[in-house]
């Protein structure tokens, strides 16, 4: 089964860091993006960027570029997403996606962002 | 950006129901497709990939889901709704990389 699973809930205090993680199984990593999808409380979805294990190559939504690090462990099949100093508007929802696109003979197929992690709540208060 | 109509609708069981995304920018790629996808979120869940490619449904997903639309201006449409069918529904743009999701559409049932 394909899955990606997410690390706990976390609940911190402003200007600490965090780094929460997302493993997947059941498919080849390396040879699909991982993204990042945030949830802020009551409001809607948000790309924060992904990456692809093979190469590394991490993309960024213009909102987020500067204010959190995208990263893998493509050996331990994990990505990765972190704050260095952390604020209250980063209290959300923290979902770990799955963009399938097949490449076959140079030629692209895409279907979707087709695999969801359950989420990870961050917390931000003091 | 996308923008999605209406915000919400409220629908009984039975009956159709219609969603519009509209991109600011043309989805239509050189290879003739158009990258957008339609997610739905239930109460309490992660979203769920409902179409991707404006048209063509994901695996498990039941027939009476349809996409359409080209270029700037997509439809989704349920032809009988279902209890289940209850959540939010977001299209995607997914032309470049990241994507661009709409504000959403939350879908009630009387």
């Amino acid at each position: 089964e394909v899955q990606l699973v997410q690390s706990g809930a976390e609940l911190k205090k402003p200007g600490e860091s965090l780094k929460i993680s997302c493993t997947g199984s059941g498919y080849s990593f390396t040879n699909y993006w991982i993204g990042w999808v945030r949830q802020m409380p009551g409001k809607g979805l948000e790309w924060m960027g992904l990456i692809y294990p093979g190469d590394s190559d991490t993309r960024y939504g213009p909102s987020f570029r500067g204010q959190v690090t995208i990263s893998v462990d493509k050996a331990n099949n994990i990505a990765y997403l972190q704050w260095s100093s952390l604020q209250a508007s980063d209290t959300a929802v923290y979902y770990c996606v799955r963009r399938n696109v097949v490449a076959v003979a140079n030629v692209y197929y895409y279907y979707g962002i087709d695999v969801w992690g359950r989420g990870t709540t961050v917390t931000v208060s003091s | 950006v996308t923008t999605q109509s209406p915000l919400s609708l409220t629908v009984a069981p039975g009956e159709p129901a219609s969603i519009s995304c509209r991109s600011s920018q043309s989805l239509l790629h050189r290879d003739g497709k158009n990258y957008l996808d339609w997610y739905l979120q239930r109460p309490g869940q992660s979203p769920q990939l409902l179409m991707y490619l404006s048209s063509t449904r994901a695996s498990g997903v039941p027939d009476r889901f349809s996409g359409s639309g080209s270029g700037t201006d997509f439809t989704l449409k349920i032809s009988r709704v279902e209890a289940e069918d209850a959540g939010v529904y977001y299209c995607m743009a997914a032309l470049q990389t990241p994507g661009t999701f709409g504000h959403g559409t939350k879908v009630e049932i009387k």
